[in-house]
């Protein structure tokens, strides 16, 4: 199974600044399609996971352009240019190039 | 508009089963995939499955195998999840999530609202 790792593991940060969260796996999620099949979401408190970030830089239908997502193979990177107090809750990167997917242990970002 | 509605909280003993449904509206159910996911209380999120809601062999977790079934009802755009013999680390909420919305991508895009599941004697 590809292990996927998160850091930091908590992140607590102020309204207005940048945030950047980093996840790796275990072995390289560059399909032979070109594209990276590393997802990010986002679980706020009480509620089921959204998501926000798919195909590793690509925001999902609704989420703010101040969420942005980068790299490939193994690292990649969730940016918030400007956390806002709506961001909290916890972070996952999942990978979906192979079964079983799996997913981060979490990010909890809090203000 | 698009949205997953999930049937409500379950109590069972250990050993018992469990089916949990998962019913679509405001698209196609057979055009998509749809995948569970389960979070234990305080724990992170744990991937169960996929099925192609349009037909196909499910794909399930290697350690849920054995004792996981997905299955479907295109009549009434239902998904269902059962897992069996239950015991307390199946204590749980449960997740349907729609997927193949985005071209090449397996993103889950649309959740349901979770069904708790405790395990209990």
């Amino acid at each position: 199974d590809i292990v996927m790792t998160q850091s930091p593991l908590s992140l607590p940060v102020t309204p207005g600044e940048p945030a950047s969260i980093s996840c790796r796996s275990s072995q390289s999620l560059l399909h032979n399609n070109g594209y990276n099949y590393l997802e990010w979401y986002l679980q706020k408190p009480g509620q089921s996971p959204q998501l926000l970030i798919y195909l590793a830089s690509n925001r999902a239908s609704g989420v703010p352009d101040r969420f942005s997502g980068s790299g490939s193979g193994t690292d990649f990177t969730l940016e918030i240019s400007s956390v806002e107090a709506d961001d909290v809750g916890i972070f996952y990167c999942m990978q979906a190039l192979q079964t079983p997917f799996t997913f981060g242990p979490g990010t909890t970002l809090d203000i | 508009q698009v949205q997953l509605v999930q049937s409500g909280a379950e109590v069972k003993q250990p050993g018992a089963s469990v089916k949990i449904s998962c019913k679509a509206s405001g698209y196609t159910l057979t055009s998509y995939y749809m995948q569970w996911v389960r979070q234990a209380p305080g724990e992170g999120l744990e991937w169960m499955g996929i099925i192609n809601a349009s037909g196909g062999s499910p794909n399930y977790a290697q350690k849920l195998k054995g004792r996981l079934t997905f299955t479907r009802d295109t009549s009434t755009s239902t998904v269902f999840m059962e897992l069996r013999s239950l015991t307390s680390e199946d204590t749980a909420v449960y997740y349907c999530a729609r997927s193949g919305h985005y071209k090449q991508s397996r993103a889950m895009d649309v959740w349901g609202q979770g069904t708790a599941v405790t395990i209990s004697s």
